[in-house]
């Protein structure tokens, strides 16, 4: 059973405007969330992270909002930009940090310009 | 520059011939793990390590093995690949416990193995 979810394999944007990528999560245990970027050929690299204790992070163009009651996350990008195109991706860790990440599937990033 | 560093970037093999990916971080972190990206499936977990002589299944373990000799590398051994292990392969490395939260993990840039 997927503990973390992302329920949208692609999004399309166009230049400018704003990207919402989201992730839904089954696991009660887990309080902290990150977000990967991954272009191709390349490994996925750290983007974001948040914690339970907060319900929002921001960092630049980047901003990552949870709802804890309603187990869900979503990462907001203003302004996208053609650069901001790749895979996301969202993770999930308990509160030891002692077991694996939980990775969704991923989110396709098209910025259009 | 801090980095996990994986060999070969690609491979092309045959059915049944053993091969090995090699992993190695320069950043001493105690936790290495493997995945592989498949269209569709993300990111699955093939195993793990949290420690030197400590290793445990993922989600995906079955044709694999791994060991963990010394802090540093990680190799992924595949005994007798298989036409279904063609995939996209990444190591990760990442400090033990809470920091694991704060930094998440450092990947490899990966490896695209095709099985024939």
């Amino acid at each position: 059973d997927q503990q973390v979810k992302q329920n949208s394999p692609s999004l399309s944007v166009q230049e400018g405007r704003i990207s919402i990528l989201n992730c839904d999560y089954t696991n009660s245990m887990f309080d902290y969330f990150l977000w990967y970027k991954k272009y191709p050929a390349e490994g996925p690299t750290f983007l974001i992270s948040i914690s339970s204790i907060k319900d929002k992070n921001e960092d630049g163009r980047f901003t990552v909002f949870l709802n804890k009651s309603a187990k869900h996350l979503s990462l907001h990008i203003v302004p996208s930009q053609p650069g901001d195109s790749a895979v996301y991706f969202c993770a999930a860790s308990e509160y030891s940090g002692n077991t694996p990440l939980v990775f969704g599937k991923g989110t396709r990033l098209s910025v259009i310009a | 520059e801090a980095q996990v560093t994986q060999n070969p970037r690609y491979l092309i093999t045959v059915t049944g011939k053993k091969l090995t990916v090699t992993c190695s971080q320069n950043m001493n972190h105690e936790y290495m793990s493997w995945y592989r990206q498949d269209p569709g499936l993300g990111l699955r977990q093939i195993y793990y390590s949290m420690n030197v002589e400590v290793t445990d299944k993922g989600d995906v373990p079955e044709g694999y093995k791994v060991s963990r000799k010394e802090k540093r590398n990680f190799p992924l051994i595949l005994e007798s690949p298989s036409p279904n292990q063609t995939s996209l392969y990444f190591c990760a490395s990442s400090p033990q416990g809470t920091a694991q939260k704060f930094y998440g993990y450092t990947f490899g840039s990966g490896t695209r193995l095709t099985v024939v």
